[in-house]
């Protein structure tokens, strides 16, 4: 199956730094990857759609300044939390979808970074 | 708003049984249709994709779907305890932009 690397995945930041994690499609070119936020024991929320070559589409809620998304390339995705504080501790998760047929799409996950802010 | 819904569980099976999971949504013109699974602490991982009516079949996994129930489920044959974790269901709909929407997931504990 396609490959999603993502890192780091785990990270310990103080509160008020900034945090950056990257997503690597390895074997597929991803003009769309999708950013994730899992609290424990919940399900996934969507928190952004990063584009390639144009601006982050964010959901309801998620705010921009604070979660930046830069999508450089065909292969990568980064996600930068700023101002960390305590609340942003999670995990998170990148995802990027594959068209291996007319009509059809898949989604494949990267491995996850867990977030904790001290 | 769209919506696809599942049962929290947990569900219990025994080792060896048929372990079933239900999934149904809400948007006809959702298109594509996948069941992940995610061990605690992990990323989802795709198990089966499937994009017509009908059964498909990959190994000890089955997902069926039906379009005019607006109802996908995944069977699992032979359960064992490694198949102990949650399973959640998505859908693709292609409309102003290409989104996957997640169910919550339902637990499954396979017992030995």
């Amino acid at each position: 199956g396609a490959v999603v690397s993502q890192h780091p995945s785990w990270v310990i930041c103080k509160s008020g730094t900034s945090v950056k994690i990257e997503c690597r499609s390895l074997d597929f070119q991803a003009t769309t990857m999708f950013w994730y936020r899992q609290f424990p024991k919940q399900s996934l929320m969507l928190m952004a759609t990063s584009n390639e070559g144009s601006k982050a589409t964010y959901e309801q809620g998620v705010e921009k300044d604070k979660f930046l998304i830069n999508h450089a390339s065909l292969t990568l995705s980064t996600l930068t939390v700023t101002s960390a504080h305590p609340e942003d501790s999670s995990f998170y998760i990148c995802s990027a979808p594959r068209w291996p047929g007319v009509g059809r799409t898949e989604a494949f996950f990267g491995q996850g970074t867990r977030l904790t802010v001290v | 708003q769209k919506e696809v819904e599942q049962n929290s569980g947990p569900l219990s099976v025994p080792e060896g049984a048929i372990a079933s999971l239900n999934c149904t949504y809400s948007d006809r013109g959702s298109q594509s249709f996948f069941w992940y699974r995610q061990y605690s602490g992990k990323s989802p991982e795709l198990i089966m994709s499937i994009y017509s009516n009908g059964d498909k079949e990959d190994g000890r996994f089955t997902a069926q779907l039906n379009k005019a129930s607006q109802y996908v489920s995944l069977l699992i044959r032979d359960s064992q305890p490694s198949d102990s974790a949650t399973y959640l269901c998505a859908v693709n709909l292609w409309d102003n932009f290409n989104k996957f929407y997640f169910g919550s997931g339902t637990k499954l504990n396979v017992k030995p």
